[in-house]
């Protein structure tokens, strides 16, 4: 399958911890990355590779992958973290690239 | 800083061909280390990758776009485009150009993107 499958919608509290996860069969064998797109923005990427932060992202953002799943974390959240969240990766070709259906998350 | 710029019409009707044009300044288009790409986002949906282009031509598209897109590059002029014909109402979104950096240990990143053009399908 070269879907990825990803959770609607998250909450999370002021300074709290939340994960958003990312399925998919290709992601056994290729890194994701994830995006953050704030409302009316283009995407920015905020995690890549095993656990690489672009220059500029804050290290509240952290990145895994276990198995057939990767997995977001921001470790203490902070208002200007609610966005909509995606990942990517190649597909099983290698050569495709698909993105996950994304995640909103809400900061309370 | 590299930066990405999109161009191309805001309305188009149906049935017709979509001409964008990504131009790339602050770096050149001619980098072994990245292949350039665009994606699109219909109004209140997600991302979709279309496809990514390589300086020396090689591309590779969606699968499900396939026959209906061609991306080209101009390295004179440091721009690559896209065009997407038979458009119906379902290809109106923004479409973004962005640079892939794709990593030699598989830690690949679609690391800059231009700011988005919205392109609306309607008669």
């Amino acid at each position: 399958s070269s879907e990825l499958t990803q959770d609607p919608a998250v909450s999370v509290a002021l300074g709290q911890t939340v994960r958003i996860t990312c399925q998919g069969d290709s992601l056994r064998s290729y890194y994701a990355s994830w995006y953050q797109q704030r409302s009316g923005q283009a995407p920015v990427v905020v995690i890549y590779g095993k656990n690489k932060r672009p220059s500029g992202i804050p290290d509240r953002f952290s990145g895994s992958t276990s198995g057939n799943t990767a997995s977001l974390t921001i470790t203490g959240a902070q208002a200007e973290d609610e966005a909509d969240y995606y990942c990517n990766s190649r597909d099983s070709s290698g050569n495709h690239y698909v993105f996950g259906s994304g995640t909103k998350v809400t900061v309370l | 800083q590299l930066q990405l710029q999109e161009s191309g019409p805001g309305l188009v009707k149906p049935s017709e061909t979509l001409s964008l044009t990504c131009t790339v300044s602050g770096g050149s288009i001619n980098s072994d280390s990245h292949y350039w790409g665009w994606i699109r986002q219909p109004p209140g949906k997600g991302l979709e990758w279309i496809g990514n282009i390589f300086y020396s031509g090689t591309t590779y598209y969606n699968p499900s776009l396939k026959s209906r897109v061609t991306i080209s590059v101009d390295t004179s002029k440091n721009q690559f485009s896209l065009k997407l014909s038979s458009l119906t109402a379902a290809d109106t979104a923004v479409y973004y150009c962005a640079r892939l950096r794709r990593g030699y240990n598989l830690d690949d990143a679609f690391d800059v993107w231009g700011q988005g053009t919205r392109v609306t399908v309607s008669s």
